[in-house]
């Protein structure tokens, strides 16, 4: 089975831009979950998708937002960039029910730097 | 509040001697706890799960919940095993779905 992918894996942009990240899970994984990795704060929890719903959301400000499709796939986005905004985004999938009960598995990452 | 903690940022050890990874945890309910494991350059994967009670590549971790600790240990360490070890809860949401929150992580360092 191929893995999670994320594209794209390296991106820059300057503050007050927007981005948008990718995420496509495991074939027949039905949640896909992000999390914000930085040195400072380490792996935080973004928000979780499962059937085209926000199931889960972390403490971000409303700049991050997200949404899933049909086939599974998510993105991610992140408007009016911040310096702070820089970090890696990990992607994770799972089958998501029941929830709480399984595992997931992490993308490679994007990272993303803001100037 | 729900929270990991994993109180050492670096272990160094030698090839051949004992290991164990400490991670603590606050949960008002009953945890499902993993260990994560990431190697240079590669992607963040599971370790292993407390419910399974698996042994993988030689690790182990018990639930201790009067202690509210899952330790990872692992009895001969190998230069292989060197790595950013994360220990993570999942919290269970109002909407029924989940969170993982991770502690920030131990590097393990094995040198021969």
């Amino acid at each position: 089975k191929a893995g999670v992918t994320q594209t794209p894996r390296y991106l820059i942009k300057t503050r007050g831009q927007q981005v948008t990240l990718s995420c496509s899970p495991i074939s027949g994984h039905r949640s896909v979950s992000w999390y914000q990795q930085t040195p400072g704060q380490g792996l935080q929890f973004l928000f979780e998708y499962f059937s085209e719903t926000q199931r889960n959301k972390g403490n971000f400000p409303g700049r991050f937002s997200g949404r899933q499709f049909s086939n599974s796939r998510s993105e991610m986005n992140v408007s009016t960039l911040e310096l702070g905004d820089s970090a890696l985004y990990l992607c994770a999938s799972s089958l998501g029910y029941p929830p709480g009960t399984d595992t997931q598995y992490f993308g490679p990452g994007t990272r993303l730097t803001v100037l | 509040a729900q929270r990991v903690t994993q109180p050492e940022k670096l272990l160094s050890v030698f090839k051949g001697a004992p290991v164990e990874l400490k991670c603590n945890y606050s949960y008002s309910g009953s945890p499902e706890l993993f260990w994560y494991v990431q190697y240079s350059r590669q992607r963040l994967q599971l370790l292993l799960r407390h419910i399974s009670r698996e042994s993988i590549k030689g690790f182990t971790a018990d639930l201790n919940k009067g202690e509210t600790s899952f330790h990872l240990k692992k009895p001969f360490a190998q230069e292989e095993d060197s790595a950013m070890y994360y220990c993570a809860l999942i919290a269970q949401a109002n909407q029924a779905g989940t969170a993982l929150i991770f502690g920030k992580g131990t590097t393990l360092s094995v040198s021969s």
